[in-house]
């Protein structure tokens, strides 16, 4: 699986947007972007997933560069309940086994 | 609120001991998962289960077994309890039989002392 690099924190004001970037530049043709996050000793949870297009949801739009080098989730208005781990992730579908694997992700603070 | 849910919520049992840890996946996902997160490892796969059958085993020690019940719900039991077990345990769900859109519970954290 392709290695992802994330920036180990960012604040954002509550109600902007919110810009999580992800650098996985070693990922190949078949692999795919997950976003997952995980409030404080809560399950992590799913938010979004893509392979090339840009993909959006009720919870955020994924955006992917053309050459999928680098991708980012973008949460539209941020509010304190977004305050959480963020994690990037890049898996190949076709892979035998479906287990998660979280690196160190971007602890996102919402500031009121 | 993911739809899966696990029971107990907190359990606090001595070494050696041994405790069985439930979760019931969302209504109509086949797969059940299995993951440990102690605060020095972070996050890891123990085991996998679809439809009553092991799917895929990761770290998971001798001492732990799962299975998956025909109603779907899944227990783990972890067994001779050590102080290391201590961690939060959470169980996900997914529609296929493998994927990465999991859905995760509250989790139990277990305290062995």
């Amino acid at each position: 699986d392709a290695k992802t690099t994330q920036p180990p924190s960012m604040d954002c004001a509550e109600g902007r947007a919110a810009n999580l970037p992800c650098n996985h530049s070693t990922i190949s043709g078949n692999e795919y972007v997950y976003w997952y996050r995980q409030i404080h000793s809560q399950g992590p949870q799913y938010i979004i997933h893509g392979l090339k297009n840009n993909e959006t949801n009720e919870m955020a739009s994924l955006i992917i560069t053309e050459d999928r080098k680098s991708s980012t989730l973008i949460l539209p208005h941020a509010t304190l309940r977004d305050t959480a781990v963020y994690y990037c992730i890049v898996r190949w579908a076709g892979a035998g086994s479906y287990q998660l694997t979280f690196g160190k992700g971007t602890k996102l603070s919402v500031i009121p | 609120d993911s739809g899966v849910t696990q029971t107990p919520k907190h359990l606090i049992t001595a070494t050696g001991q041994r405790v069985t840890l439930r979760c019931s996946p969302r209504s109509g996902d086949l797969s059940v998962y299995w993951y440990q997160q102690s605060l020095d490892q972070g996050l890891q796969f123990l085991i996998q289960y679809y439809n009553g059958e092991e799917r895929a085993k990761g770290n998971i020690l001798e001492r732990f077994s799962a299975q998956q019940f025909p109603d779907l719900h899944s227990e783990l039991n972890l067994s001779s309890l050590e102080l290391g077990d201590s961690a939060l345990y959470f169980c996900a769900s997914s529609a296929l039989a493998g994927s990465y859109e999991q859905y995760f519970g509250p989790g139990t954290r277990l305290t062995v002392t």
